[in-house]
Parts: structure tokens; C-alpha cells; sequence
């Protein structure tokens, strides 16, 4: 079974700083990884996909990267912004359905 | 373009009845998803369709049944709530065509039994 793993649960930053969000899984047999923002209330925006034979996407501020042999991607946030205080979640995908982790609490501070 | 919208926005039932909840979408996916959403628990896949008339048991099916009659429509039903089912539940769907399809997802319903 996939289990994927989120750490820290919770991060605070200054404004203005470079930031990284893991996100670690089981099974490396994946097909794909998504990266989703999710602001109080409201539903998950996807921020990034990387296909299981891709390294990275990048996306304005954004750079996901993508290890399979390790179980592992990164979420980095260049320049955070006060607005870009949110939950980041990942989730891993197979042919049919997504496992998800918790989430990063991202608070960004002015 | 709507993208996924799901009805309701809010309930709240008393233990042991039931009601359904709608997810539309209009982007011609073939696949569509329930996920229910509890605090520190990331979401969960309830239900899954990978195409009109197709449903299948996700990560944890229990208390729920799905319907798919139309390509744009995935219905949750919950035949008899419990509290254990108070969450909040999204609807979420994609293209086919496996790793290079992204899901969308609807606003969520957010649903308390008491």
C-alpha cells in the first residue's frame, strides 16, 4: 500500500524567502506526482505535475523535483510571498486513483 | 467553463439518514473521484469512475455507494450516515490518458452528522 509522508506538518518563513516542502512515498512504482495548494475552506488547486520519467517542473516561482529511486519530491517556493501562505499538498499517482500526503502549512509572514 | 461543481455546499444530517451528493464536471473526463477530507489526514479516495456506467472501491468504500449513468455526473450516496462519516468531501476528475493527465477538483461539501 502507497503511504506518502509530509514533513514538516507545519512551516513559518519571513517574507522573501527561498523555501523546500518534502514529500515522501512507499512504492516508487508511480505514474505520476502532483503538487495541489489548498487555501482554508476552499478546494486543491494543482500547482505542478511531473510524470514518473520526468526530474522537475517549474512553474513562475515554483520547482518540483521528482527522485523515484528514493521515494521523493520536493516542492521549492523562490521569494515567498505573504500570499503564498497556504497548505501544499502532494500526492502520488497510479494508472486509476491519487494517494495523498497531509499537507505543509505554509504560513508566510510580511 | 464551470470546471467540477459539486452540490451541496453544507449539510448537516441526524444519524441514519441519507442523501446524495452531486459532482458535475464539463470537461468531457472520463475519470472522476470522491475523496473525503479529515484534519491531519490528507485526503482519502472513497470511490473512483474511470468512465460512464464503471464505478470502483477506493482506499476506504465503506457507508458509501457511487453512481456514473452520465459522462459528466459521479454521485455519493450515503444510504444511512454516522458521525463517523462527518467530513469534507471533494469530487475531483481527469483525461484519460494516464500520466500526463492532471486532476481538477471541485470546492468541496463540507457534511456534519450528528
Amino acid at each position: 500500500k502507497q503511504e506518502v509522508t509530509q514533513i514538516p506538518a507545519a512551516l513559518s518563513v519571513p517574507e522573501g524567502e527561498n523555501l523546500v516542502l518534502n514529500c515522501s512515498f512507499t512504492d516508487s512504482a508511480i505514474y505520476n506526482l502532483q503538487w495541489f495548494r489548498q487555501d482554508p475552506g476552499k478546494g486543491l488547486t494543482s500547482l505542478l505535475l511531473i510524470q514518473s520519467s520526468q526530474r522537475e517542473q517549474t512553474s513562475g516561482r515554483l520547482n518540483a523535483s521528482l527522485d523515484k529511486s528514493s521515494g521523493r519530491s520536493t516542492l521549492y517556493i523562490a521569494a515567498s510571498q505573504p500570499g503564498d501562505s497556504a497548505t501544499y499538498l502532494c500526492a502520488v499517482g497510479n494508472n486509476n486513483d491519487m494517494r495523498f500526503g497531509a499537507g505543509t502549512r505554509l504560513t508566510v509572514k510580511p | 467553463n464551470a470546471g467540477v461543481t459539486q452540490t451541496p455546499k453544507f449539510r448537516v444530517l441526524k444519524t441514519g439518514q441519507s442523501m446524495t451528493l452531486l459532482c458535475a464536471q464539463d470537461m468531457n473526463h472520463e475519470y472522476m473521484y470522491w475523496y473525503r477530507q479529515d484534519p491531519g489526514m490528507g485526503l482519502r479516495l472513497i470511490h473512483y469512475s474511470v468512465g460512464e456506467g464503471t464505478t470502483a472501491k477506493g482506499e476506504v468504500p465503506d457507508g458509501y455507494n457511487v453512481s456514473r449513468l452520465k459522462k459528466q455526473n459521479f454521485l455519493l450516496g450515503l444510504e444511512s450516515a454516522a458521525p463517523s462519516q462527518t467530513s469534507v468531501y471533494f469530487c475531483a476528475s481527469r483525461a484519460s490518458g494516464g500520466a500526463l493527465q492532471e486532476q481538477f477538483f471541485g470546492p468541496g461539501t463540507r457534511l456534519t452528522v450528528l
